[in-house]
């Protein structure tokens, strides 16, 4: 496509459901990014995957957060036992993954979950 | 850990003015700078991408500049319209060149 894409745009859950957010990043596009943005603040760094090798967790805020992306291309954030301070938006960033300089990372709608 | 910060956080200007948007960062030692625009609702359209070894990037009416032994840099846009009313943040990657670190952004509304 011509851009990143994510489904769904909107999710709203109860507290104590599981959620799960896709990404589509731009095609050939080594590099996937996840990032949690709070109302009024700038997105915050959750995870980072090359190819299909998740290469950074460590922005993941607990281990109910968990991120996939089997096939080196679509990614899936999944978030069990959804809590009230888990309501962000949630954006998806991709890059080419060469590691210079001028890799610019392309990001996404992003994903709106409010938990109830 | 880098930490990025935006000044001021929010400012409304009237049509035709220019302005003038800061980022300070802690870790001089950085790959590049990003800024992006954000638009209520909508995800990040990057604007300018500066790399380490540059002092400023310009794009239309859209001018960058980087000081990194200063930790700073500064969006000017001149001409303001109504149009660039949205959300300004800044970035650098830290840990090498894949995680970014955001500012928490400057908030913009030029009037008609």
């Amino acid at each position: 496509g011509a851009g990143v894409s994510q489904s769904p745009r909107y999710k709203v859950a109860k507290r104590g459901q599981d959620v799960a957010l896709r990404c589509d990043p731009i095609s050939g596009h080594v590099s996937l990014f996840w990032y949690q943005q709070a109302l009024g603040q700038g997105p915050e760094f959750l995870t980072y995957f090359q190819n299909e090798a998740q290469l950074d967790k460590s922005g993941l805020p607990s281990d109910r957060f968990f991120a996939e992306r089997p096939e080196g291309s679509v990614s899936t954030l999944k978030i069990q036992r959804t809590q009230q301070e888990d309501s962000a938006v949630y954006l998806c960033a991709s890059s080419l993954g060469t590691g210079s300089s001028t890799d610019t990372q392309y990001f996404g709608p992003g994903t709106r979950l409010t938990v109830l | 850990k880098q930490e990025v910060t935006q000044i001021p956080a929010a400012l409304s200007v009237p049509e035709g003015e220019n302005l003038v948007l800061n980022c300070s960062f802690t870790d001089s030692a950085i790959y590049n700078l990003q800024w992006f625009r954000q638009d209520p609702g909508k995800g990040l359209t990057s604007l300018l991408l500066i790399q380490s070894s540059q002092r400023e990037q310009t794009s239309g009416r859209l001018n960058a500049s980087l000081d990194k032994s200063s930790g700073r840099s500064t969006l000017y846009i001149a001409a303001s319209q109504p149009g660039d009313s949205a959300t300004y943040l800044c970035a650098v990657p830290y840990y090498g060149n894949n995680r970014l670190a955001f500012g928490k952004g400057n908030q913009v509304v030029v009037i008609p």
